[in-house]
């Protein structure tokens, strides 16, 4: 069974400028996570989808972060324009129903350096 | 509000000695606890995770944990530690509260001595 995927794993931008995250959940799972991961930190939570539904955005910096997932499947993250402090990897998991209980999958991660 | 709290930042152990990794949580409610590893440049891997029962909990590659509800502590251990068991490990709660949030402990990294 194919994971997570996410695309590019590395990018790295000027201050200003936007870039865009991609993400490909495990088949058949609803709900999708996008986290934030800064150096030395755990990941925090940017935005949670069940199918086409933002069901938590509380987190995401909305004056330049957007995300959307149109079909319920993939997802993008967008950063329109990047900040020096938005330097982190960016990581997406995907989990079967969104219960609190339940083991969530993450990709690999977008590596993102913005100078 | 949930938090998690990892108060190791490194835990160094030779091989083939037990180890342990440390996690304490706050919850208003019931806990849902999870321990996720993340090697190099990869993202994080399920090890194992408490829901309800029994408070031993075995996991992946021979990891155990315990939940421990009096001293609201769910520590990480493994009999005989391994070279490539080295990583950084993060503890996670989350409860079920009409909506929820996984919230991650800042993580503590393993250092495994040949």
């Amino acid at each position: 069974e194919a994971g997570v995927v996410q695309s590019p794993r590395y990018k790295i931008i000027e201050k200003k400028q936007p870039v865009a995250f991609w993400c490909n959940p495990i088949s058949g799972h609803n709900t999708l996570y996008w986290y934030r991961q800064n150096l030395g930190q755990g990941p925090e939570l940017l935005i949670r989808y069940e199918n086409e539904e933002a069901v938590d955005d509380s987190q995401l910096p909305k004056d330049r972060f957007s995300a959307e997932r149109l079909k319920g499947v993939d997802s993008t993250l967008k950063i329109q324009p990047a900040e020096l402090g938005d330097s982190a990897v960016y990581l997406c998991a995907s989990s079967l129903e969104g219960q609190p209980q339940e083991t969530q999958y993450f990709g690999p991660g977008t590596r993102l350096l913005v100078l | 509000a949930q938090s998690v709290a990892q108060p190791e930042d490194q835990v160094n152990v030779a091989e083939g000695n037990p180890l342990t990794v440390k996690c304490t949580y706050s919850v208003s409610g019931n806990p849902y606890l999870f321990w996720y590893v993340q090697y190099p440049n990869r993202g994080l891997q399920f090890l194992l995770k408490y829901i309800t029962g029994d408070n031993l909990v075995k996991g992946s590659y021979g990891f155990e944990a315990e939940f421990n509800k009096s001293q609201t502590s769910f520590h990480l251990k493994k009999p005989s530690a391994l070279v490539s068991d080295s990583a950084l490990y993060f503890c996670a709660v989350s409860e079920n509260t009409g909506g929820f949030k996984t919230i991650f402990g800042a993580g503590t990294r393993l250092f495994v001595k040949a």
